[in-house]
């Protein structure tokens, strides 16, 4: 059974920069899937941050294309967020998911970290 | 970029109703939709993925439909477990989007 752990500081000063890990066990990040960054303001709905491969290959949302950094640590078995130059409107629940990436699941979330609250707040 | 529009936002059921989200593409993303179930600090469920395909264990009063830019989720019989909300993602292109959810309240 897959399970994803999402860890990293829950307070961000404005104008800095957020960091998260996910810890995959259960299965190989160098497997063919996908993983993935979700995040959830407080009381509203889901936004996709962006995904990456084993390889490195990365897609991210266009909207914060230019302040995020998605890369991942085989030898760990895991992968990480960086949001830079974050505000206010960056606090959320951030979750890391898995993507099964192959047939027609493909594209959508199969496994979830339980999420994390990250609260940018000086 | 493809934008999803889920109706309604919210629905108030009772125990054994039949209940129907319907959910709204911009442009045509063919069969690429799925279906989360999500309950107050949890982590989405997949419940529903390529429009109409159940996931592995989840109910089989849980149905999805459509093709195209128009799709739906129906819970044959609403039971207790099923007050939550409901979000639809396009799966078609980049960037990956959600509807903006369903809540599926008791009445």
């Amino acid at each position: 059974q897959v399970q994803l752990q999402e860890s990293g500081p829950g307070l961000v000063k404005p104008s800095g920069t957020l960091s998260l890990t996910c810890a995959v066990s259960g299965g190989s990040i160098s497997s063919s899937n996908w993983w993935s960054w979700v995040r959830q303001p407080p009381g509203k709905g889901l936004e996709w941050i962006g995904e990456i491969y084993h390889s490195g290959s990365t897609n991210y949302n266009p909207s914060l294309k230019s302040r995020v950094t998605i890369s991942v640590d085989k030898s760990k078995n895991q992968f990480s967020l960086k949001l830079s130059s974050v505000t206010a409107a960056d606090t959320a629940v951030y979750y890391c998911a898995r993507d099964p990436g192959r047939g027609y699941s493909y594209g959508s979330w199969d496994y979830w970290g339980q999420g994390t609250l990250v609260t940018v707040s000086s | 970029d493809i934008q999803m529009t889920q109706s309604p936002s919210s629905v108030s059921a009772s125990v054994g109703d039949r209940v129907t989200i319907t959910c709204r593409a911009s442009q045509g993303i063919s069969s690429w939709l799925a279906w989360y179930q999500q309950k107050p600090g949890k982590a989405p469920k997949l419940l529903i993925y390529a429009a109409s395909s159940l996931q592995s264990g989840v109910p089989s009063r849980f149905s999805g439909s459509g093709s195209g830019t128009d799709f739906t989720l129906t819970i044959s019989s609403l039971q207790p477990e099923d007050f939550a909300t409901y979000y639809c993602q396009q799966a078609n292109s980049f960037p990956r989007a959600f509807g903006q959810g369903t809540k599926v309240e008791i009445k």
